[in-house]
């Protein structure tokens, strides 16, 4: 089984700052999924990826396959960027995903 | 468009009690799936359903059942809830195997508490 982590737990920042989540997992993967979950419950897939970078907005995400690590950035955070950041990975030949156990974020005005 | 669409949003259940989560998608997709979101824990899928008549275990099926009823539903049954089943419940749907790689569309989620 693909063992997913992210790093930090918990990270504050004050508005502006340049935000920085890993995420590392075991096993070779198929894609890398980033997944914002915000304080009302609801979770949206922010990017899915399999190999460099992906850009949106102020997000970026990259992936490193060979060191089996994702970095997700925020430039210029915002307070109403204040969300759980969750990583997740699926697995060749299985559309399931494995989860990490995600990354609360919260901007300080 | 609704996207995935669960209810009851809240539920209050004592021991031994059953009830019925229902999910529906109006996506298309072929394969939905049920979760369950505990602090300290990252989302742990219970069932799944690859295509319509289909359905497989998770990692954590145990006091728990589903039914596929169309393409559309997937619903999630608590037959006698215990304590152990208080948590976050969430449904999500996905194109599936013939579009690999394709994220996953989630539901707002089920606040159960088992008392």
């Amino acid at each position: 089984k693909n063992e997913v982590e992210q790093s930090p737990q918990n990270l504050t920042a004050q508005e502006e700052e340049f935000i920085t989540i890993n995420c590392s997992y075991s096993v070779g993967i198929s894609a890398l999924h980033w997944l914002q979950q915000h304080p009302g419950g609801g979770i949206v897939s922010l990017f899915m990826l399999s190999s460099g970078k992906k850009k949106h907005g102020r997000l970026i995400a990259t992936i490193n396959i060979q060191e089996k690590h994702s970095s997700l950035h925020i430039t210029a955070s915002h307070p109403r960027d204040s969300a759980v950041y969750i990583c997740a990975v699926s697995n060749f030949g299985n559309e399931k995903l494995t989860f990490g156990t995600g990354t609360r974020l919260t901007i300080i005005p | 468009n609704a996207g995935v669409t669960q209810t009851p949003k809240f539920q209050v259940l004592k021991t031994g009690q059953s009830m019925t989560l229902q999910c529906a998608q109006d996506m298309n997709h072929n394969s939905m799936y049920w979760y369950r979101q505990d602090p300290g824990m990252g989302l742990r899928l219970i069932y799944y359903s690859a295509s319509e008549g289909t359905t497989d275990k998770g990692e954590v099926p145990n006091g728990y059942n589903v039914s596929r009823l169309n393409k559309r539903e997937f619903s999630l049954r608590l037959e006698s809830a215990a304590p152990s089943q208080t948590s976050v419940y969430f449904c999500a749907s996905g194109k599936g195997r013939t579009a690999s790689n394709q994220p996953q569309h989630f539901g707002d989620g089920t606040r159960l508490s088992i008392l």
